[in-house]
């Protein structure tokens, strides 16, 4: 079964609004961490959240975390232009390190 | 700061050649994968590694696949005969002791003719 969806799957937006990305995943996680791709790029981890954990910040990120739901939400507050990139949830299972991926959110930031 | 390098950034090879591609992980990070990510869709699991040995694999990772660490510093894939579905982004990932963030390389284009 796939795991980590994210939608929407593209998302643009004016510079200085907030761009919110949600994911959702079926399994029991250990974690969920957000990657960012920028195109034809490598992949850079942004932040990981705990299953334990509610909601994180980091910089102008902030993610939360609903367990019940098997969601979470990553926030993208006074975007910039160069926040343009793919977005990517990847959750941790409890069992091993591997990451299990979604399919992205294409983030654009117009000027 | 530390970072996993890849070698070499691009790779061209005709179908049904062998071809190797190298992966430095960050010097004291003790777990290591190999993901890949077919143009334009998810990034894929592949393998994890391990002490020395596999610790997970996925179905992709036929026996067309291998995985090595030559030396205490290089960490390989190799595919043995390379089909035309092989052509994608191949991502080495390493993690240190006690953490779950995986640090990504930049990736090695593979482009199978």
């Amino acid at each position: 079964s796939q795991q980590g969806e994210e939608d929407p799957q593209a998302l643009s937006i004016q510079e200085g609004e907030n761009a919110t990305m949600n994911c959702s995943y079926k399994t029991s996680i250990n974690n969920l961490q957000w990657y960012r791709q920028n195109s034809g790029r490598g992949l850079v981890h942004l932040i990981l959240i705990r299953s334990n954990e509610r909601e994180k910040h980091s910089g102008r990120l902030r993610v939360t975390l609903d367990t019940s739901k098997k969601s979470s939400s990553l926030l993208i507050t006074a975007s910039r232009a160069a926040d343009t990139a793919s977005y990517f949830c990847a959750t941790g299972p409890d069992s091993n390190y591997q990451l299990i991926w979604g399919a992205g959110t294409k983030l654009i930031i117009k000027p | 700061e530390p970072e996993v390098t890849q070698t070499p950034s691009h790779q061209v090879t005709q179908m049904g050649q062998e071809v190797i591609l190298r992966c430095v992980p960050i010097s004291n990070h003790l777990y290591f994968y190999w993901y890949r990510q077919i143009l334009g869709q998810k990034v894929e699991f592949l393998v994890s590694f391990y002490n020395n040995e596999i610790s997970e694999k996925s179905e992709i990772f036929d026996d067309q696949f291998s995985v090595e660490r030559p030396d205490g510093s290089n960490f390989t894939l190799k595919i043995r005969s390379t089909k035309l579905e092989d052509s994608a982004m191949y991502f080495c990932a390493s993690i240190g002791t006690g953490r779950r963030e995986q640090y990504f390389g930049p990736g090695t284009r593979l482009t199978v003719t």
